[in-house]
């Protein structure tokens, strides 16, 4: 079983739309969860970062970890074309590695 | 600050010649990663460095070399290129020893062997 899985869609949605992108995890260890966003040929940008359970929000965007099914979410609200790009989970288990989804393709149709 | 910088942006390499590619971080961070990725693989630890002088290997560590003399530079070589080595290759850096677990990255070495 791979550490970290992620749907790699590609998702497409409508301006506006409220967007939910999901990895599933498989070590109880981990503790730090971050999302990702790179967009086409740039190198990615932290977006979210997240210690243990609960949310985090940060304007149109929403993290949400659920450590009793290793399960982590992103949710863009109101999504814009601008939000266009592929979106990586990632996890850290308590060594100086990080885990990384393999990253979801976001489309946002004007 | 820069962040992380890597040079060169692009390159186009023959079958068995050698090149550096180069990252730099002006975020004083320990932690420094070489990762490469391939279209729908994600991203794949080439070798890592916890700090100036130490280095050690990753997922995918074979046709490449590293070395760390400074705590801002983190060299990555390739030996004889292989077709097998056209990716994108991305450096970044962390601060896991003082909690940040979180990595930052640069903005990639696009590289095709041929």
């Amino acid at each position: 079983q791979k550490e970290v899985e992620q749907d790699p869609g590609p998702l497409s949605v409508p301006e506006g739309a409220i967007v939910s992108l999901n990895c599933t995890y498989s070590n109880s260890a981990f503790q730090y969860f971050m999302w990702y966003r790179q967009y086409s040929r740039k190198g990615p940008e932290l977006l979210m970062y997240t210690y243990s359970s609960g949310n985090k929000e940060d304007g149109r965007f929403t993290a949400q970890v659920d450590k009793s099914s290793k399960y982590i979410s992103l949710f863009i609200r109101d999504s814009q074309p601008s939000d266009s790009a592929t979106y990586l989970c990632a996890t850290q288990g308590g060594s100086e590695k990080l885990v990384f989804g393999k990253g979801t393709k976001l489309t946002v149709n004007p | 600050n820069a962040g992380v910088t890597q040079t060169p942006k692009f390159r186009i390499l023959k079958i068995g010649q050698s090149m550096t590619l180069q990252c730099t971080q002006d975020m004083n961070h320990n932690y420094m990663y070489w990762y490469r990725q391939d279209p729908g693989m994600g991203l794949k630890l080439i070798y890592y460095s916890v700090g100036a002088g130490i280095t050690d290997k990753g997922e995918v560590p074979n046709g490449y070399n590293v070395s760390r003399s400074t705590t801002e530079d983190f060299p990555l070589r390739l030996e004889l290129a292989a077709p097998s080595q056209t990716s994108v290759y991305f450096c970044a850096s962390s601060s896991p020893d003082r909690g940040s677990y979180e990595q930052y990255f640069g903005p990639g070495t696009r590289l095709t062997v041929t």
